[in-house]
């Protein structure tokens, strides 16, 4: 079946340096998702990216489908700690119409002040 | 806006008795909730699509038996967990897609969780 894979499963930074995760799925997407998970908290969608070679920017978070519609990734710049927590990637498959997410691994973020 | 709730936010039971959770779009119509499971630092698992007035869709390895969900309207679903086992112990969490995304397709919202403990 179809499988998003995302690494690192965790990354430890010193406030101020920057994080990257990575997504990487099996089959071409539909669309792209990124949900932020706190501690104890559930999942909250940042940003959707549907077409190919898409970049999107959120104050520091930058976001990126590939042109073949099968890898993502988001990138933060110089992290802060409000920025822990673990964040997911989510495919929407490209072939259905079910809305159905297959979601990534996840990423958690420490940021050390 | 977008806002979903979900009750009991905890729940302990014990084995051999069910539990239900609900799930609730507070302020939009939800055409698809879904219903997930994640274990402690793991990933969410995706257990059965539901669509309102219509049987749940679910994932492979997903006893429909066992975890009950019914949709009875555009902004309530509810999962029934029967003759709960210590191993259903976990954190059980509803999402739902509005009709009308305001991305444009099947952005998710998520609701707070509940965390069931059976012993």
């Amino acid at each position: 079946g179809q499988q998003v894979m995302q690494i690192p499963q965790y990354q430890h930074v010193q406030e101020g340096e920057d994080f990257t995760t990575y997504c990487n799925s099996s089959t071409t997407l539909s669309n792209i998702q990124w949900y932020k998970q706190r501690p104890g908290g559930h999942p909250v969608f940042l940003i959707q990216l549907v077409k190919s070679g898409e970049v999107k920017k959120q104050k520091r978070l930058t976001f990126q489908f590939g042109e073949a519609k099968k890898n993502s990734s988001l990138h933060i710049t110089a992290t802060q700690t409000t920025d822990v927590g673990t964040y997911f990637c989510a495919g929407v498959d490209g072939s259905g119409n079910t809305g159905k997410l297959i979601f990534g691994q996840g990423t958690t973020l420490q940021v050390k002040p | 806006g977008a806002v979903v709730s979900q009750h009991p936010s905890w729940v302990i039971c014990k084995s051999g008795t069910s539990v239900k959770i609900e799930c609730r779009s507070l302020d939009f119509q939800a055409t698809t909730m879904f219903w997930y499971r994640q274990f402690p630092k793991q990933s969410l698992m995706l257990m059965a699509t539901s669509n309102e007035g219509s049987k749940a869709t679910y994932e492979q390895g997903v006893e429909k038996d066992k975890f009950l969900i019914n949709h009875a309207s555009l902004t309530l679903s509810t999962l029934t967990v029967t003759s709960a086992h210590p191993e259903d112990s976990s954190f059980y969490i509803c999402s739902a897609t509005p009709a009308e995304g305001l991305y444009g397709s099947y952005e998710q919202y998520f609701g707070p969780g509940t965390r069931l403990t059976v012993t």
